[in-house]
């Protein structure tokens, strides 16, 4: 099994609303990471868990929160989010951290209205 | 720091046509390169990678790219383009392998008829 599986794949929310994108895999990865892609744009880092502590937080905003309850899924919590946070949200494993190929999901679209 | 430099936001070949592109990369460091390839509304999965080992690299769907210290170049290539190669693709660079990944700005490749 070598995939990444992202629940919703699309989601429209207000900005007041409190909603959560989820990640699962099963490849027995120790690394997960959350990735914001703008249309057109590269994927940019938002953060890095390994062993399921918190490794790497790229200043994002509060409004952002991720979660890992275990090894194998990554929560990332989303409240009072803004217009201008539209985007693939995607999430991926590897097998440590930043060590090996990174899989990848296909991606939560969130349109923020 | 590294980084990459991917030349041509977008390049288009006709059907059974040369593909080629191009990545540079600055690094102080022996990189680890690698090329992913994103299809429409999907996540990225990752074609080739150069882990300092044979100089050219071979991936998945007839991809090939070559290392070129002296030209700091990591140029993707395929003999023949397939419709289906129609996709965003992009360049990465890792200081040693175990730093975070540093994509380049993509180029979305067009396969003409």
């Amino acid at each position: 099994d070598t995939e990444v599986t992202q629940t919703p794949k699309h989601l429209v929310m207000g900005m007041t609303n409190k909603k959560s994108l989820k990640c699962e895999q099963h490849m027995g990865h120790r690394a997960m990471y959350w990735y914001k892609q703008k249309a057109k744009k590269p994927p940019e880092l938002m953060f890095v868990y390994s062993y399921e502590k918190l490794s790497i937080n790229e200043s994002v905003p509060s409004r952002f929160s991720p979660e890992c309850p275990n090894s194998s899924l990554l929560n990332l919590h989303l409240h009072a989010l803004q217009p201008e946070d539209s985007a693939l949200y995607l999430c991926a494993s590897s097998q440590d951290l930043f060590v090996g190929e990174l899989f990848f999901g296909e991606g939560s679209r969130l349109t923020v209205l | 720091a590294q980084s990459v430099t991917q030349l041509g936001s977008h390049v288009s070949v006709s059907e059974g046509a040369l593909v080629l592109l191009r990545c540079n990369y600055s690094s102080s460091v022996p990189p680890y390169l690698f090329w992913y390839v994103q299809y429409p509304n999907q996540g990225l999965q990752l074609l080739l990678k150069y882990t300092s080992a044979a100089t050219l690299v071979k991936g998945i769907n007839g991809f090939e790219a070559e290392f070129k210290k002296s030209e700091t170049s990591f140029h993707l290539t395929k003999p023949s383009a397939h419709m289906s190669d129609a996709a965003e693709y992009f360049c990465a660079v890792s200081d040693r392998g175990n730093e975070k990944l540093t994509f380049g700005t993509g180029t979305r490749l067009t396969i003409i008829p």
